[in-house]
Protein backbone atom coordinates (compact mmCIF):
# COMPACT_ATOMS: atom_id res chain seq x y z
CA UNK A 1 0.00 0.00 0.00
CA UNK A 2 1.24 3.71 -0.98
CA UNK A 3 2.73 5.56 1.85
CA UNK A 4 1.29 8.94 2.52
CA UNK A 5 2.61 12.13 3.58
CA UNK A 6 0.45 14.69 5.44
CA UNK A 7 0.90 17.77 7.94
CA UNK A 8 0.68 16.44 12.05
CA UNK A 9 -0.85 19.55 12.42
CA UNK A 10 -2.93 22.81 11.12
CA UNK A 11 -4.82 25.38 12.33
CA UNK A 12 -7.26 27.69 11.12
CA UNK A 13 -10.22 30.20 12.17
CA UNK A 14 -13.65 30.00 11.69
CA UNK A 15 -15.50 30.36 8.47
CA UNK A 16 -11.78 29.90 6.64
CA UNK A 17 -11.48 27.27 3.64
CA UNK A 18 -8.84 25.04 4.50
CA UNK A 19 -6.88 22.49 2.45
CA UNK A 20 -5.20 20.02 3.82
CA UNK A 21 -2.32 18.29 1.04
CA UNK A 22 -1.43 14.80 1.22
CA UNK A 23 1.75 13.09 -0.72
CA UNK A 24 1.35 9.35 -2.41
CA UNK A 25 4.44 9.39 -4.48
CA UNK A 26 4.03 5.92 -4.88
CA UNK A 27 0.53 5.37 -5.59
CA UNK A 28 -0.13 2.68 -7.59
CA UNK A 29 -2.58 2.68 -10.93
CA UNK A 30 -5.25 0.76 -9.13
CA UNK A 31 -5.55 2.77 -6.01
CA UNK A 32 -8.13 5.20 -4.87
CA UNK A 33 -7.47 8.22 -2.27
CA UNK A 34 -9.80 8.15 0.63
CA UNK A 35 -10.37 10.62 3.54
CA UNK A 36 -11.88 10.36 6.87
CA UNK A 37 -12.34 12.49 9.73
CA UNK A 38 -11.94 11.52 13.27
CA UNK A 39 -13.32 13.41 16.62
CA UNK A 40 -12.21 12.98 19.92
CA UNK A 41 -13.38 9.64 21.72
CA UNK A 42 -15.14 8.42 18.18
CA UNK A 43 -14.05 6.25 15.50
CA UNK A 44 -12.96 7.89 11.96
CA UNK A 45 -15.62 8.31 9.84
CA UNK A 46 -15.31 8.16 5.86
CA UNK A 47 -15.78 11.71 4.04
CA UNK A 48 -14.99 11.38 0.52
CA UNK A 49 -13.16 9.27 -2.03
CA UNK A 50 -11.66 9.71 -5.35
CA UNK A 51 -9.43 8.32 -8.62
CA UNK A 52 -8.63 11.62 -10.11
CA UNK A 53 -9.64 15.29 -10.87
CA UNK A 54 -12.02 16.56 -8.33
CA UNK A 55 -14.43 14.46 -6.11
CA UNK A 56 -16.86 17.14 -4.43
CA UNK A 57 -19.74 16.02 -1.75
CA UNK A 58 -21.61 17.81 0.82
CA UNK A 59 -18.86 18.24 3.21
CA UNK A 60 -15.42 18.60 1.74
CA UNK A 61 -13.94 18.46 -2.19
CA UNK A 62 -11.07 16.03 -3.09
CA UNK A 63 -8.65 17.51 -5.43
CA UNK A 64 -6.10 15.05 -7.49
CA UNK A 65 -3.94 16.61 -10.25
CA UNK A 66 -2.91 14.35 -12.89
CA UNK A 67 0.01 12.60 -11.78
CA UNK A 68 -1.89 11.47 -8.95
CA UNK A 69 0.94 11.83 -6.13
CA UNK A 70 -0.48 14.17 -4.26
CA UNK A 71 -4.13 15.37 -3.22
CA UNK A 72 -5.44 17.82 -1.25
CA UNK A 73 -9.38 18.14 0.92
CA UNK A 74 -10.89 21.66 1.08
CA UNK A 75 -13.11 21.77 3.68
CA UNK A 76 -15.31 25.18 3.01
CA UNK A 77 -15.97 27.61 5.43
CA UNK A 78 -15.07 25.54 8.69
CA UNK A 79 -16.54 25.78 11.69
CA UNK A 80 -15.47 24.78 15.56
CA UNK A 81 -16.78 21.88 15.42
CA UNK A 82 -14.46 20.44 12.04
CA UNK A 83 -11.92 20.23 14.48
CA UNK A 84 -10.47 16.79 14.25
CA UNK A 85 -8.00 14.50 13.39
CA UNK A 86 -7.84 13.65 9.01
CA UNK A 87 -6.55 10.95 7.71
CA UNK A 88 -5.52 10.54 4.35
CA UNK A 89 -5.42 6.52 2.73
CA UNK A 90 -4.35 5.03 -0.33
CA UNK A 91 -4.86 1.83 -1.83
CA UNK A 92 -7.05 -0.18 -3.98
CA UNK A 93 -10.89 -0.33 -4.15
CA UNK A 94 -12.05 -2.85 -1.41
CA UNK A 95 -8.71 -2.90 0.41
CA UNK A 96 -9.51 -3.60 4.23
CA UNK A 97 -5.30 -3.32 5.41
CA UNK A 98 -6.07 1.17 4.86
CA UNK A 99 -2.90 1.92 6.87
CA UNK A 100 -3.78 5.15 8.81
CA UNK A 101 -0.52 7.31 9.76
CA UNK A 102 -0.87 9.92 12.73
CA UNK A 103 -2.84 12.18 10.08
CA UNK A 104 -3.63 15.70 10.47
CA UNK A 105 -4.75 17.37 13.77
CA UNK A 106 -6.68 20.39 12.33
CA UNK A 107 -7.64 22.77 15.13
CA UNK A 108 -10.39 25.55 14.61
CA UNK A 109 -10.22 28.51 16.19
CA UNK A 110 -13.38 31.24 17.16
CA UNK B 1 -29.01 -1.52 13.74
CA UNK B 2 -28.17 2.38 12.30
CA UNK B 3 -24.35 2.14 13.22
CA UNK B 4 -21.50 -0.26 14.33
CA UNK B 5 -22.31 -0.63 17.98
CA UNK B 6 -19.07 -1.52 20.19
CA UNK B 7 -19.25 -2.30 24.11
CA UNK B 8 -18.19 -2.00 26.27
CA UNK B 9 -17.32 1.32 26.15
CA UNK B 10 -14.67 1.67 28.32
CA UNK B 11 -12.99 -1.32 29.93
CA UNK B 12 -10.83 -1.57 32.90
CA UNK B 13 -8.65 -4.61 33.53
CA UNK B 14 -5.94 -6.13 36.23
CA UNK B 15 -3.24 -7.07 34.11
CA UNK B 16 -3.15 -11.28 33.43
CA UNK B 17 -6.94 -11.42 32.94
CA UNK B 18 -8.91 -12.14 29.71
CA UNK B 19 -11.27 -9.49 28.36
CA UNK B 20 -13.66 -10.05 25.25
CA UNK B 21 -14.78 -6.61 23.54
CA UNK B 22 -17.63 -7.42 21.55
CA UNK B 23 -18.94 -5.66 17.74
CA UNK B 24 -22.47 -5.81 16.36
CA UNK B 25 -22.08 -4.17 12.75
CA UNK B 26 -24.17 -2.48 10.47
CA UNK B 27 -27.02 -5.07 9.33
CA UNK B 28 -25.85 -6.63 5.88
CA UNK B 29 -22.62 -5.27 5.82
CA UNK B 30 -20.28 -8.40 5.19
CA UNK B 31 -17.08 -6.67 5.90
CA UNK B 32 -16.35 -5.99 9.11
CA UNK B 33 -12.84 -5.02 10.42
CA UNK B 34 -11.01 -4.87 14.17
CA UNK B 35 -8.40 -1.92 14.67
CA UNK B 36 -6.22 -0.97 17.54
CA UNK B 37 -5.50 2.77 18.13
CA UNK B 38 -3.04 3.73 20.77
CA UNK B 39 -2.80 7.46 22.31
CA UNK B 40 -2.01 9.36 20.20
CA UNK B 41 -1.06 7.15 17.21
CA UNK B 42 -2.49 5.92 14.03
CA UNK B 43 -4.84 3.05 13.65
CA UNK B 44 -3.80 -0.73 13.46
CA UNK B 45 -5.12 -3.20 11.47
CA UNK B 46 -5.87 -6.55 13.38
CA UNK B 47 -8.19 -8.73 11.79
CA UNK B 48 -10.51 -8.96 8.71
CA UNK B 49 -13.54 -11.09 8.15
CA UNK B 50 -15.43 -11.35 4.75
CA UNK B 51 -18.29 -13.07 4.40
CA UNK B 52 -17.88 -16.59 5.17
CA UNK B 53 -14.39 -17.02 4.40
CA UNK B 54 -11.34 -17.62 6.40
CA UNK B 55 -10.63 -14.13 8.65
CA UNK B 56 -7.28 -12.28 7.78
CA UNK B 57 -5.86 -12.41 11.31
CA UNK B 58 -1.90 -11.18 10.00
CA UNK B 59 -2.82 -7.57 11.59
CA UNK B 60 -3.00 -9.55 14.76
CA UNK B 61 0.03 -8.77 17.62
CA UNK B 62 0.31 -12.30 19.25
CA UNK B 63 -1.06 -15.40 20.32
CA UNK B 64 -2.96 -13.98 22.77
CA UNK B 65 -5.58 -12.37 20.64
CA UNK B 66 -8.31 -14.63 18.84
CA UNK B 67 -11.25 -12.92 16.87
CA UNK B 68 -14.45 -14.93 15.88
CA UNK B 69 -17.58 -13.34 13.93
CA UNK B 70 -20.40 -15.39 14.57
CA UNK B 71 -23.69 -15.98 11.77
CA UNK B 72 -21.77 -13.32 9.50
CA UNK B 73 -22.78 -10.76 12.17
CA UNK B 74 -21.49 -10.46 15.84
CA UNK B 75 -18.01 -10.41 16.32
CA UNK B 76 -15.76 -10.89 19.52
CA UNK B 77 -12.46 -9.96 19.96
CA UNK B 78 -10.49 -11.70 22.59
CA UNK B 79 -7.22 -10.64 24.50
CA UNK B 80 -5.96 -13.69 26.97
CA UNK B 81 -3.85 -12.66 29.37
CA UNK B 82 -3.58 -8.66 29.17
CA UNK B 83 -0.64 -6.73 29.79
CA UNK B 84 -0.54 -3.06 30.01
CA UNK B 85 0.73 -2.22 26.38
CA UNK B 86 -2.48 -3.66 25.51
CA UNK B 87 -4.12 -0.42 26.45
CA UNK B 88 -5.53 1.23 23.62
CA UNK B 89 -8.76 2.06 22.01
CA UNK B 90 -10.07 -1.32 19.79
CA UNK B 91 -12.36 0.02 17.32
CA UNK B 92 -14.61 -2.44 14.79
CA UNK B 93 -15.92 -1.15 11.09
CA UNK B 94 -17.99 -2.61 8.91
CA UNK B 95 -18.74 -2.14 5.36
CA UNK B 96 -21.45 -3.65 2.72
CA UNK B 97 -18.14 -4.74 0.60
CA UNK B 98 -14.45 -4.72 0.60
CA UNK B 99 -14.32 -0.86 1.59
CA UNK B 100 -14.74 1.02 -1.71
CA UNK B 101 -16.64 3.43 0.10
CA UNK B 102 -15.54 3.60 2.94
CA UNK B 103 -15.78 1.77 6.74
CA UNK B 104 -18.46 2.82 9.08
CA UNK B 105 -16.69 2.61 12.35
CA UNK B 106 -17.84 2.43 15.87
CA UNK B 107 -16.95 4.21 18.84
CA UNK B 108 -14.31 1.67 20.54
CA UNK B 109 -13.75 0.30 23.77
CA UNK B 110 -11.59 1.93 25.17
CA UNK B 111 -8.85 -0.70 27.01
CA UNK B 112 -7.17 -0.05 30.35
CA UNK B 113 -4.81 -2.57 31.70
CA UNK B 114 -4.07 -1.85 35.57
Amino acid sequence: LAKTTQPISMDSYEGQEVNITCSHNNIATNDYITWYQQFPSQGPRFIIQGYKTKVTNEVASLFIPADRKSSTLSLPRVSLSDTAVYYCLVGPSGTYKYIFGTGTRLKVLA
Amino acid sequence: GAGVSQSPSNKVTEKGKDVELRCDPISGHTALYWYRQSLGQGLEFLIYFQGNSAPDKSGLPSDRFSAERTGGSVSTLTIQRTQQEDSAVYLCASSSSGGSYGYTFGSGTRLTVV
